[in-house]
């Protein structure tokens, strides 16, 4: 079950705040945000695990809302560097505690932009 | 540490020949995951190994698709035969747990002609 991201691509000005977001239409037990730049590999921003988690570091937050089974990625005075694809993967709540398959599946991803 | 290292980083191939990518993960890291992307089915989770042990295979598109896990230091994934629709970049990754950050290695670029 991939998540759903949205929205696909967004351009913003340097300094301006971003949100994309995550949902699923099944439960889900922890959400992971990762950046891609272009022809780099994914790197890891930060895993969320409990219902209303929170989590930032510096300007880049998140927030996990497992009863609506999504997740939201706050960018807030964005800098060039920031730019890059945006991917969250998942790992369900009844795969996981069921003792099933941990293995995540990912997004097609937010395309974002920031410009000068 | 040196990072997740894969090699090649690129591989162009004929349709039909064998490729074999190679992986060696962090030391000390007991998960690896092989993914595939591409611009049109994203970043997909073809399969992975918990202490050298497959546990989810379910990715695999078919069976021209194979990994193994030999040691803790070293993976493989083989494709034979290769077909254009291989095409893509390979990336493996490492973590020391399902939950715990995953890290990515630089990639191999596929090309299947």
């Amino acid at each position: 079950q991939q998540p759903v991201q949205s929205p696909q691509a967004v351009i913003l000005r340097e300094g301006e705040d971003a949100v994309i977001n995550c949902s699923s239409s099944k439960a889900l037990y922890s959400v992971h945000w990762y950046r891609q730049k272009h022809g780099e590999a994914p790197v890891f921003l930060m895993i969320l695990l409990k219902g209303g988690e929170q989590k930032g570091h510096e300007k880049i937050s998140a927030s996990f809302n497992e009863k609506k089974q999504q997740s939201s990625l706050y960018l807030t005075a964005s800098q060039l560097s920031y730019s890059g694809t945006y991917f969250c993967g998942t790992l369900l709540r009844a795969v996981y505690s069921g003792g099933g398959a941990d293995g995540l599946t990912f997004g097609k991803g937010t395309h974002l932009i920031i410009q000068p | 540490d040196a990072g997740v290292i894969q090699s090649p980083r690129h591989e162009v191939t004929e349709m039909g020949q064998e490729v074999t990518l190679r992986c060696k993960p962090i030391s000390g890291h007991d998960y690896l995951f092989w993914y595939r992307q591409t611009m049109m089915r994203g970043l997909e989770l073809l399969i992975y190994f918990n202490n050298n042990v497959p546990i989810d295979d379910s990715g695999m598109p078919e069976d021209r698709f194979s990994a193994k896990m030999p040691n803790a230091s070293f993976s493989t994934l083989k494709i034979q035969p290769s077909e254009p629709r291989d095409s893509a970049v390979y990336f493996c990754a490492s973590s020391r747990g399902p939950l715990a950050e995953q890290y990515f290695g630089p990639g191999t670029r596929l090309t299947v002609t």
